[in-house]
């Protein structure tokens, strides 16, 4: 059984470009979650994808989106990068939107820095 | 809205017991969690409990829920130093029509010799 896997691990971006990231969800999970962990804080909700389409969204500006794939992986793009926008994103599969109690399986993360 | 709080840092000796604290506010979260993140890693899900149960128990770690004060703690005895990490607990609430985790803001465990 593999575990999420995430890619790049780090990369480094200028302000005002964007930014792709992306996730291969756990075998048999079929929902991607991402999250975004600034600095000495805990990871803060940015969406969940089940089915191809958002379906739960916390406090972060349009500017961040993302994509589902058929075979459940996914991407979140950044446009217009901040430098408040620098954290490590990571990525969690889970089934069925969460709602087993499994919970949900983390990937190891991408550190963004934007300068 | 939900609202999860830990203390920032705790420091134990090797073989000791440590508890770790944690507040949350939505009282209709089913589950809540405790993840572990050592230095440049991901989330590492550790334990977690159900919203009906009082306690649960899992080798050396030792969760105890009280619902009534909303509070949350994990108990890991014998701690080693393979130990020291960050420790996160996080409910699991609504989000429009799927599941999130709201995090505290992490507990740095220090375990020393």
């Amino acid at each position: 059984e593999t575990g999420v896997t995430q890619s790049p691990t780090h990369l480094i971006k200028t302000r005002g470009q964007q930014v792709t990231l992306r996730c291969s969800s756990q075998s048999g999970h079929n929902t991607v979650s991402w999250y975004q962990q600034a600095l000495g804080q805990g990871p803060q909700f940015i969406f969940q994808y089940y089915r191809e389409e958002e379906n739960g969204r916390g406090n972060f500006p349009p500017r961040f989106s993302g994509l589902q794939f058929p075979n459940y992986s996914s991407e979140l793009n950044v446009n217009a990068l901040e430098l408040d926008d620098s954290a490590l994103y990571l990525c969690a599969s889970s089934l069925e939107q969460g709602a087993t109690s499994d919970g949900y399986t983390f990937g190891s993360g991408t550190r963004l820095t934007v300068v | 809205g939900e609202d999860v709080e830990q203390s920032l840092f705790l420091s134990v000796r090797e073989g000791d017991s440590s508890v770790i604290n944690c507040t949350y506010t939505d009282s209709s979260s089913t589950y809540l969690y405790w993840y572990k993140q050592e230095p440049g890693a991901g989330l590492q899900l550790l334990t977690y409990i159900f919203s009906n149960m009082d306690m649960k128990q899992d080798q050396r770690l030792t969760v105890l829920l009280n619902k009534k004060d909303k509070h949350l703690s994990l108990r890991i005895a014998d701690t080693q130093t393979g130990d020291s990490a960050i420790y996160f607990c996080a409910e699991r609430g609504f989000t429009g029509g799927g599941n999130k985790l709201t995090f505290g803001t992490g507990t740095q465990l220090k375990v020393e010799l």
